[in-house]
């Protein structure tokens, strides 16, 4: 059974750091495109990041140069290295698996429960 | 501001049928890239609805179904469930953006 287990988040300061773990069973993470989306609280949908099988990385302007994802394919579990926080960084941070032929058809199909983080002084 | 448009809430009574708009623009449902669709029951994880505009997952009810033309597409949903009572978001690939985008959501309620 595909599962993905997300974990890490919490309270931290504005310009403090985070890093939340996604663990993941019945797949590789390594054979596999995995993303983050974010959801502030009462808010929408919104994508954050991709990493490819190949190791290439892509980001949301929104966290471009602050949030860094990453993979330990030993332990089959996807990161988010969070750093410089901020207010409206405060969400709902999903793992998704990607699926789909091309880059301009992924889409997001097995999803975490999600973990909460609150950036707040 | 989405990228992808939707009306922020739809209703039906149980046995309608209800559809779920979602506009885009010539860098992305307009663009031809595929529009795929999600369900969020009250305090759960999205799940996803329909893939590569009309395509359903294995375990989602015919009762969902999706097009997509020009720069819009739609989920519509038959033989309204209590159930059925969610947030819908739809999602694409934006050429702008060079991301991910998806729509501000729907909240169905059925009466």
């Amino acid at each position: 059974e595909v599962q993905v287990v997300e974990s890490g988040g919490g309270l931290v300061q504005p310009g403090g750091s985070l890093r939340l773990s996604c663990a993941a069973s019945g797949f590789t993470v390594s054979g596999n495109y995995m993303s983050w989306v974010r959801q502030a609280p009462g808010e929408g949908l919104e994508w954050v990041s991709i990493i490819y099988s190949g190791g290439n990385t892509y980001y949301a302007d929104s966290v471009k140069g602050r949030f860094t994802i990453s993979r330990d394919n030993s332990k089959n579990t996807l990161y988010l290295q969070m750093s410089s926080l901020r207010a409206e960084d405060t969400a709902v941070y999903y793992c998704a698996r990607v699926a789909g032929r091309t880059r301009g058809a992924y889409y997001f199909d097995d999803w975490g429960q999600g973990t909460l983080v609150t950036v707040s002084s | 501001q989405s990228v992808l448009t939707q009306p922020p809430s739809v209703s039906g009574a149980p046995g309608q049928r209800v559809t779920i708009s979602c506009t885009g623009s010539s860098s992305n449902i307009g663009a031809g890239y595929d529009v795929h669709w999600y369900q969020q029951l009250p305090g759960t994880a999205p799940k996803l609805l329909i893939y590569d505009n009309t395509n359903r997952p294995s375990g989602v009810p015919d009762r969902f179904s999706g097009s997509k033309s020009g720069t819009s597409a739609s989920l519509a949903i038959t033989g309204l469930q209590a159930e059925d009572e969610a947030d819908y978001y739809c999602q694409s690939y934006d050429s702008s953006l060079s991301g991910w985008v998806f729509g501000g959501g729907t909240k169905l309620t059925v009466l």
